[in-house]
């Protein structure tokens, strides 16, 4: 079956630790996306790419960076200077048509927790 | 920045009632109205969308209902059940320029069914 497989499901980080988020699809979509999810918040979006080799800042990209090399492949990392990383952090990738389906389909997400 | 308000923030319904969520957009640089339902601990999934140019759109229990000179849109859920429970998100895509094909996400609904 295709989908998104974000792992690990959680995740624990140490104060000043870096850690990266795994994202992969085998939709054949072009486009991906991280938002961060907080209570009340909705979601918010962190980075997108909408090509290999080329991604785009969203709304929330302070203290993130990712790299798109492989079309299947959107890792996120959450650095140090993140200063509140614990959310739920969920990948998309998306298709868009005229007659079919379109829309986002999205991870199961990786909740990130600081300890 | 591009909005979408969503309101109610929670809403509890009795088995057998209707749901009503709304949105409202600020501007019209929107193209397509996506609702996705998501559980606890899950991803969201494309639950039902419209496009501008349709003000009603029904699948089974789902209708969205279109307002496009008010810039607002609806989701009703008739016959609530209690495995409706969950939380929705209304979204707004990018029509054109930095926005394209971009998904901009309400705040969230967390819809409790009472049986």
């Amino acid at each position: 079956d295709g989908g998104i497989t974000q792992s690990p499901k959680y995740l624990f980080r140490k104060e000043g630790q870096n850690v990266t988020l795994s994202c992969e699809q085998n939709l054949n979509h072009d486009a991906m996306y991280w938002y961060r999810q907080d209570p009340g918040q909705g979601l918010r979006l962190i980075y997108y790419s909408q090509i290999v080799n080329d991604f785009q800042k969203g709304d929330i990209a302070e203290g993130y960076s990712v790299s798109r090399e492989k079309k299947e492949s959107f890792p996120l990392t959450v650095t140090s200077a993140q200063k509140n990383p614990t959310a739920f952090y969920l990948c998309a990738s998306s298709i868009w048509s005229r007659t079919g389906k379109s829309g986002y389909t999205f991870g199961s997400g990786t909740r990130l927790t600081v300890v | 920045q591009q909005q979408v308000k969503q309101s109610p923030q929670s809403l509890i319904v009795q088995k057998g009632g209707i749901s009503i969520i709304n949105c409202a957009y600020e501007n019209t640089a929107f193209d397509y109205f996506p609702w996705y339902q998501q559980f606890p601990g899950k991803g969201p999934a494309l639950l039902i969308a419209i496009r501008p140019d349709v003000s009603e759109k029904k699948e089974g229990r789902f209708t969205i209902s279109f307002n496009k000179s008010a810039k607002q849109f609806s989701l009703h859920i008739m016959d609530s059940q209690p495995g409706d429970s969950a939380t929705y998100f209304c979204a707004a895509r990018g029509a054109g320029g930095t926005s394209y094909g971009k998904l901009t996400f309400g705040q969230g609904t967390i819809l409790t069914v009472h049986p």
